[in-house]
């Protein structure tokens, strides 16, 4: 099955400052990656997500980057606040068929 | 977004009890559900994904006796933990697929916390 490595566990930034969160994926049959922002105690909320056929997807301060040939995408934050702060995941899956996720990134941002 | 509901949010159970867990798709029909558990401070772990009817199928190492999972129509999904355990105290959450064309998403119930005591 489908294996999704997510660096690294906690990130803690300055408000203000960027924070770039990597996955890597092992099945080449994956072709949709998606990125949640999960709050404590809260369901996962859809934050964006990206399809194989593009490299690069934006809205507004949040970024995804997709490397297909390398099998890793990454996620992009510019400009964070403190409410960015939460446990962000990254999933990949083939077609919808199922869903696997990374091991989460704390992210911490300090005002 | 799309909305997921998933109740309930929260159930005390004694051991040996079997509780229920359900998880609607309010606004979109879900052909396919998934159930995950999540320990705390860890990530989503997919027991089962759950196809409109038909059987679950199930990942490696979740038992299907002790998981049951129904998916009746195309906006319920349920869970019911049998003979439920002290080590099946968890958080449960489900997911429903979205399949609108060009535009597929997954979308999060909100969670049940269990506690079996």
């Amino acid at each position: 099955g489908e294996n999704v490595e997510q660096h690294p566990s906690t990130l803690s930034v300055q408000e203000g400052d960027s924070a770039v969160i990597k996955c890597t994926y092992s099945d080449s049959a994956s072709n949709y990656f998606p990125w949640y922002k999960q709050e404590l105690g809260k369901r996962p909320q859809l934050i964006i997500d990206i399809r194989s056929n593009v490299g690069e997807k934006k809205d507004q301060r949040i970024a995804v980057t997709l490397n297909k040939t390398a099998k890793h995408f990454s996620l992009h934050i510019t400009e964070t606040q403190p409410e960015d702060s939460a446990v962000y995941f990254c999933a990949a899956s083939s077609n919808f068929n199922k869903f696997y996720f990374g091991s989460g990134t704390k992210l911490n941002v300090k005002p | 977004g799309a909305v997921v509901s998933q109740h309930p949010s929260r159930v005390i159970c004694k051991s040996g009890t079997s509780v229920k867990i359900e998880c609607r798709s309010l606004d979109f029909q879900a052909t396919t559900m998934f159930w995950y558990r999540q320990f705390p401070k860890q990530s989503l772990m997919l027991m089962a994904t759950s196809n409109e009817g038909s059987k679950a199928t199930y990942e490696q190492g979740v038992e299907k006796d002790k998981f049951l999972i129904n998916h009746a129509s195309l906006t319920l999904s349920t869970l019911t933990v049998t003979s439920a355990h002290p080590e099946d105290s968890s958080f449960y959450i489900c997911s429903a697929s979205r399949t609108r064309t060009g535009d597929e998403k997954l979308f999060f119930g909100s969670g049940t916390q269990l506690s079996v005591l």
